[in-house]
């Protein structure tokens, strides 16, 4: 039972144009969701989160838009830049501890120049 | 202030065997989160300590254990390994306080290849 799922494998779009990247998820006892962004060799860095009492959060080029009756959510990058080519992970978790988070299967990113 | 450093990059171990990972937290941060990411799929979380206590764990068998240090250093002990072991291995190190969500910072990873 996959709680946290993204259901795009991957994503190719142009510089400068919008990226959105979905997530959809289970359990409703989810307080916070978080996108991280993965490049080769690294581990996941934290880029956005939002908490489960607001429906976006806005963070420079990232923004991040939940809908609770749907139990969806969704990253938008614009303008998208050849630098954010990455794997992205959706994630999410109960209480504050983020240590403990359900994590979606990854979308790659892909932005041409 | 340093980030979260894993020990070692790459391991080839053969099933059956025993295996010890290693992973430095950030200064500072008392929680350390250990996952286990397989080929093609996020990471899925195995444990966490807390203060040197186990703080919760995720679905994985008791063949995996893990020590939480006094500096906040940790290890993941997996005994028995079998074929499916092989994967990557994060950890995360965090500072707990309940006040408000925390943010963890991830190492780049434990390369573990079971044959």
């Amino acid at each position: 039972d996959q709680q946290v799922k993204q259901n795009s494998p991957s994503l190719s779009v142009q510089e400068g144009r919008i990226s959105i990247l979905n997530c959809d998820y289970t359990n409703s006892m989810f307080d916070y969701f978080l996108w991280y962004k993965k490049y080769p060799a690294e581990g996941p860095t934290f880029l956005i989160s939002i908490s489960s009492i607001k429906d976006k959060n806005e963070d420079g080029r990232f923004t991040v838009f939940l809908n609770k009756s749907a139990k969806h959510l969704s990253l938008h990058i614009v303008p998208s830049q050849p630098g954010d080519s990455a794997v992205y992970f959706c994630a999410a978790h109960k209480n504050t501890n983020a240590g403990k988070s359900t994590f979606g299967d990854g979308t790659t990113l892909t932005v041409k120049p | 202030e340093t980030g979260v450093t894993q020990s070692p990059t790459h391991l080839i171990k053969t099933r059956g065997q025993q295996v010890t990972l290693r992973c430095s937290s950030q200064s500072g941060h008392n929680t350390v989160s250990w996952y286990q990411q397989a080929l093609g799929q996020g990471p899925q979380f195995i444990f966490q300590y807390y203060r040197e206590e186990e703080n919760g764990r995720g679905n994985f068998p008791p063949r995996f254990s893990g020590l939480q240090f006094p500096n906040y250093s940790s290890e993941l002990n997996v005994n028995a390994l079998e074929l499916d072991d092989s994967a990557l291995y994060l950890c995360a190190s965090s500072l707990l306080t309940g006040a408000s969500t925390d943010t963890q910072y991830f190492g780049p990873g434990t390369r573990l290849t079971v044959l």
